[in-house]
């Protein structure tokens, strides 16, 4: 069974900051991995998905990489604003399957 | 291009009752995923419909359930509704490409 796990759980950056999302997964054997973004009581924003065959994917400020031999895709953002302040969630899809992380509650202090 | 939307935005339903959620997916698509969130569990997968079947079911029990009409939309049902059901109910689109798309989510309160 997939885990998906994020690390940290909380981050609290102040504006300008460059920084680094984690994501880890279990089982090797994905279709994709894509981040996502939500903010307080609503849906989910798609950010970036990195098909298996992927290494990175990049929009705008953001990027991801994925190495699935180690299980592990990270999500770095440039030069945060309070804006990007949100719940980071990533999630990996296998077999129809998709398994999300806990999240990781981003904080950019101006 | 409209995105994913899902009505209604908020329900206060009571234990035992049953309620209905809409889901109408992005113009094109034809898969449609359910799921829950809750603070303790987090994001949970309950079922993926594509074509009016369903593809793939989570770990849930048979009080959830769902279809999926033929223009794509779908509906997720819950019966017997207990506190624990208390959530934000998600529903996500995609197909063809594997992207996921959200809309804003049913918030359900079960008193």
């Amino acid at each position: 069974k997939q885990e998906v796990t994020q690390i940290p759980a909380a981050l609290s950056v102040p504006e300008g900051e460059n920084l680094v999302l984690n994501c880890s997964f279990t089982d090797s054997a994905i279709y994709n991995l894509q981040w996502f973004r939500q903010d307080p009581g609503k849906g989910l924003t798609s950010l970036l998905l990195i098909q298996s065959s992927q290494r990175e994917q990049t929009s705008g400020r953001l990027n991801a990489s994925l190495d699935k031999s180690s299980g592990r895709s990270t999500l770095y953002i440039a030069a945060s604003q309070p804006g990007d302040s949100a719940t980071y969630l990533c999630a990996v899809e296998n077999n129809n399957d998709m398994r999300f992380g806990a999240g990781t509650r981003l904080t950019v202090k101006p | 291009k409209a995105g994913v939307t899902q009505t209604p935005r908020y329900l206060i339903k009571t234990r035992g009752q049953q309620v209905t959620l809409s889901c109408s997916p992005i113009s094109g698509h034809r898969s449609v995923s359910w799921y829950q969130q809750t603070p303790g569990q987090g994001l949970q997968f309950l079922f993926e419909y594509f074509s009016e079947t369903q593809r793939n079911k989570g770990n849930f029990p048979g009080r959830f359930s769902g279809r999926q009409f033929s223009n794509s939309r779908s509906e997720m049902n819950v019966s017997t509704l207990e506190l624990g059901d208390s959530a934000l109910y998600l529903c996500a689109s995609s197909f063809p490409g594997p992207e996921q798309f959200f809309g804003p989510g049913t918030r359900l309160t079960v008193l």
